[in-house]
């Protein structure tokens, strides 16, 4: 079946440095590919999304390319701030017909200033 | 916006009680979803639903139930609460067309002691 697989944390960084979240995935079709944060307390929210080989997804500095020949959609930002330190979710929707996502197990990222 | 509303944020029971949690959502999706977040495990699909009236298990579907009565509202009910059942309990929705991301409620904490 279709699985997620993303680097284990915790990741913690200085504030202004470069974020690489590596996701690799596993899925018979041509799946969606998702980034979601989870800040404290709250659920999970929609980063950003590619939907075919070779998109780049991007919001609030972030970004991800889905890359089919190697099976990734690693997360990058510039620069990071304080305010970025969530869980960081790799997720992918299939082709199950109601709308079956996997998601990977999270990626806990601390930002210090 | 009110978007998936989880009640209650919070709840401790004993062993062998029941209990029921509440989602609603404003949006009119057609898909709702409840998960099961346990440390490091990312999240788990108990049960899902495609419509009023129209509902099916997930992955870990054991001692817990469903309804989908109306759009809006998709209650969990746990039945002889177990200390397994301890986690943190998200409800999501989403639009059917393929593709979509689904939208998360903040979660309900639950310890079973």
């Amino acid at each position: 079946g279709d699985s997620v697989t993303q680097m284990e944390g915790p990741v913690t960084l200085s504030e202004e440095a470069f974020l690489t979240i590596n996701c690799t995935y596993t899925a018979t079709g041509y799946p969606s590919l998702f980034w979601y944060v989870q800040y404290p307390g709250e659920g999970l929210q929609l980063l950003l999304k590619a939907t075919k080989a070779d998109d780049k997804g991007s919001n609030k500095g972030f970004e991800a390319t889905y890359r089919k020949e190697t099976t990734s959609f690693h997360l990058e930002k510039g620069s990071v701030q304080v305010s970025d330190s969530a869980v960081y979710f790799c997720a992918l929707s299939g082709s199950g017909g109601y709308q079956k996502v996997t998601f990977g197990t999270g990626t806990k990222l601390q930002v210090i200033p | 916006n009110a978007g998936v509303t989880q009640t209650p944020k919070f709840r401790i029971l004993k062993i062998g009680q029941s209990m029921t949690l509440q989602c609603a959502q404003d949006m009119n999706h057609n898909y709702m979803y409840w998960y099961r977040q346990d440390p490091g495990m990312g999240l788990k699909l108990i049960y899902y639903s495609v419509g009023a009236g129209i509902t099916d298990k997930g992955e870990v579907p054991n001692g817990y139930n469903v309804s989908r009565s109306t759009t809006e509202d998709f209650p969990l009910r746990l039945e002889l609460a177990a200390p397994s059942q301890t986690s943190v309990y998200f409800c999501a929705s989403s639009l059917q067309e393929i593709n979509q991301p689904q939208h998360f409620g903040d979660g309900t904490r639950l310890s079973i002691l």
